[in-house]
């Protein structure tokens, strides 16, 4: 069974830092591109960032190229998201995702808040 | 980035009611379209990918349709389980985007 499990989330003052972690089990997770996607509080779903299995290829949403780093371990099976200079607008729950180009997104973890305020 | 445009952005309905949700994108995307359903406090479910594949495990009531720009999904007979808020997206280019979402609630 595919599982994907999110920590890091919390609260976090403006300008500060957070590291998402997503540990993956239930698949070859060296074999798959993943990506982080979140949701603010009562909108809709906002891409992230992308990385490829290999982390040769890794994209970002404008919102937060220059503030955010995806990467991975294939040893550990994780995906992490670190970010810096965190902005009240960051608010959301952080999805971990797996994807591909054949279907889009086929899992989702459970996801965790990431509160950014004062 | 190529905006997703989903309408209507919610309506009520009935259990057994054939409902149609659609989804435009702001320049052709081929079948690079998932459709995605959401319960409250709960990540999304892939429902249907490349436009009409559907995902294993999902019922047969839903369907997908369309290609290029336009696109649709259907449930042909709604059940209580499928009031949710129901996303297209795009895979076609990055950044992915998402469509705004369509919420279906009961009348």
């Amino acid at each position: 069974e595919v599982q994907l499990v999110e920590s890091g989330g919390g609260l976090v003052q403006p300008g500060g830092s957070l590291r998402l972690s997503c540990a993956a089990s239930g698949f070859t997770f060296s074999s798959y591109s993943m990506n982080w996607v979140r949701q603010a509080p009562g909108k809709g779903l906002e891409w992230v960032s992308y990385i490829s299995s290999s982390s040769s290829t890794i994209y970002y949403a404008d919102s937060v190229k220059g503030r955010f780093t995806i990467s991975r371990d294939n040893a550990k099976n994780s995906l992490y998201l670190q970010m810096n200079s965190l902005r009240d607008e960051d608010t959301a729950v952080y999805y971990c995702a797996r994807g591909s180009r054949r279907t889009g997104v086929d899992y989702w973890g459970q996801g965790t808040l990431v509160t950014v305020s004062s | 980035a190529i905006r997703m445009t989903q309408s209507p952005s919610s309506f009520s309905a009935s259990t057994g009611d054939r409902v149609t949700i659609t989804c435009r994108a702001s320049q052709g995307i081929s079948s690079y379209l998932a459709w995605y359903q959401q319960k409250p406090g709960k990540a999304p479910k892939l429902l249907i990918y490349a436009a009409s594949t559907l995902q294993s495990g999902v019922p047969s009531r839903f369907s997908g349709s369309g290609s290029g720009t336009d696109f649709t999904l259907t449930i042909s007979c709604l059940q209580s389980e499928d009031f949710a808020t129901y996303y297209c997206q795009q895979y076609y280019s990055y950044s992915w985007t998402f469509g705004q979402g369509t919420k279906v609630e009961i009348k």
